[in-house]
């Protein structure tokens, strides 16, 4: 599976949208881009996932890149609630593709 | 209503004991997982398994060893030899084909005193 990189960490104030980027160079053709979020001490929250197209959802939208190299997941009006990490993984659709998590974005929402 | 259930929440074992954490999931998922987390870290596979009876092991898998008698149920246990068992534990299941996520159980905090 590919690899991907992201920012440590990123503030957003309260009602602004949310711009975290992801970088995915090697990601190949049949690598679906993935997003999820922890808030502290929980499990991992699935956002939105996509593969070449521009995804939307009542949580988010996800921006691929044409080349498919990077993404960009849109919080359009952060919240308090919205401060988590927040990871960017590529995944296969193959039986023995799995899930590999980096260290994330840690987005601060702040008043 | 259907998910993935962690037990227990918090979980206290003394130096050279084994401790079994459970995971139980009602969604009818094919596959299921179990990921470690350290502090300030992202989250590292230990065991995963795509069918009943079958599973392989992870990037962590020393010192950890699991089950798969049932669909819903994937047990973990943290046996003596796991040398810095102290962790966040997450079980996650999914759908094994397509593009399915992974739905996440809410962790076990496991501490070694």
């Amino acid at each position: 599976d590919a690899k991907t990189t992201q920012p440590t960490s990123m503030d957003c104030a309260e009602g602004r949208a949310a711009n975290l980027p992801c970088n995915h160079s090697t990601i190949s053709g049949n690598e679906y881009v993935y997003w999820y979020r922890q808030i502290h001490s929980q499990g991992p929250q699935y956002i939105i996932h996509g593969l070449k197209n521009n995804e939307t959802n009542e949580m988010a939208s996800l921006i691929i890149t044409e080349d498919r190299k990077s993404s960009t997941l849109i919080l359009p009006h952060a919240t308090l609630r919205d401060t988590a990490v927040y990871y960017c993984i590529v995944r296969g659709t193959g039986t023995a593709s799995k899930l590999t998590f980096g260290t994330g974005t840690r987005l601060q929402v702040t008043l | 209503d259907g998910g993935i259930t962690q037990s227990p929440k918090y979980l206290f074992r003394k130096e050279g004991q084994n401790v079994t954490l459970s995971c139980e999931q009602n969604l009818n998922h094919d596959a299921m997982y179990w990921y470690r987390q350290d502090p300030g870290q992202g989250l590292r596979l230990i065991y995963y398994s795509q069918i009943v009876n079958d599973f392989q092991k992870g990037d962590i898998a020393e010192g950890y060893s699991v089950s798969r008698e049932k669909k819903e149920s994937f047990p973990l246990t943290v046996t003596s030899a796991q040398k810095n068992p102290t962790a966040f534990y997450l079980c996650a299941s999914s759908l094994d084909r397509g593009e399915y996520g992974y739905t996440f159980g809410s962790g076990t905090r496991l501490t070694v005193v």
